[in-house]
């Protein structure tokens, strides 16, 4: 069963919007962890952050920020003032007490910035 | 140094042949990973180990074998490589916080 769900395949912006990537996840477990990892065309996987399940706080880190909502099991990620640099691959993961904490990917976002 | 390193970074390969890519880790970390990466499907987990002494099967383990020659090394092999096994794969261990992906192993099989 797809545990993490990234329903926008890909996004495509112009330089200085803002863009949002949704993730949904699905556990039965009261603990668990939440991830997003960026991968750019070069192709390695970049960790951006990681958030437990009991810290609902949002966060953010430059551009960057994380919006963690449990009432909807999701862990939405917007990047402010896109840059072309920003363009890449984007990929959501789940980790959980069921699953030995192994990590659950999403299908992943494509993100397009265009000068 | 990269603190995950995987050998090839590229291979392009015949159907039939064996394959063995290698994994290596400078981080001391007990739990190693094995992934393939296709278009559209994220990442899916081949095979685990949480230590030497222990290797699982991941999601979609079959047509692929690995081995644990020690902490800081896990080799995936192909047995006997198929077209469809075309994909980019990655290494990783866990640390507290997260997991450390290697460069990745680009695999072609013709």
């Amino acid at each position: 069963a797809q545990k993490v769900t990234q329903a926008q395949t890909e996004i495509s912006v112009v330089e200085k919007e803002d863009v949002t990537l949704d993730c949904v996840y699905e556990t039965r477990d009261t603990t668990y962890y939440l991830f997003w990892y960026k991968q750019p065309p070069s192709g390695e996987l970049v960790f951006l952050i990681r958030r437990n399940s009991f810290d609902e706080q949002n966060e953010i880190s430059g551009r960057y920020s994380w919006n963690f909502q449990k009432s909807t099991s999701s862990f939405n990620f917007t990047i402010t003032a896109s840059q072309v640099v920003d363009s890449a691959v984007y990929f959501c993961a789940l980790s959980d007490f069921s699953n030995d904490y192994k990590l659950s990917f999403g299908a992943g976002t494509t993100v397009t910035v265009r000068a | 140094d990269a603190d995950v390193t995987q050998t090839p970074r590229n291979r392009i390969t015949k159907t039939g042949k064996r394959i063995m890519l290698e994994c290596s880790q400078t981080k001391g970390h007990d739990r190693m990973y094995w992934y393939r990466q296709d278009p559209g499907l994220g990442l899916r987990l081949i095979y685990y180990s949480f230590d030497v002494k222990d290797i699982n099967k991941g999601e979609i383990s079959d047509g692929y074998s690995v081995s644990r020659q020690a902490q800081a090394k896990f080799s995936l092999s192909l047995e006997s490589a198929i077209p469809n096994q075309t994909a980019l794969y990655f290494c990783a261990t866990e640390g507290t916080d997260t997991q450390y992906f290697g460069p990745g192993t680009r695999l072609t099989v013709l």
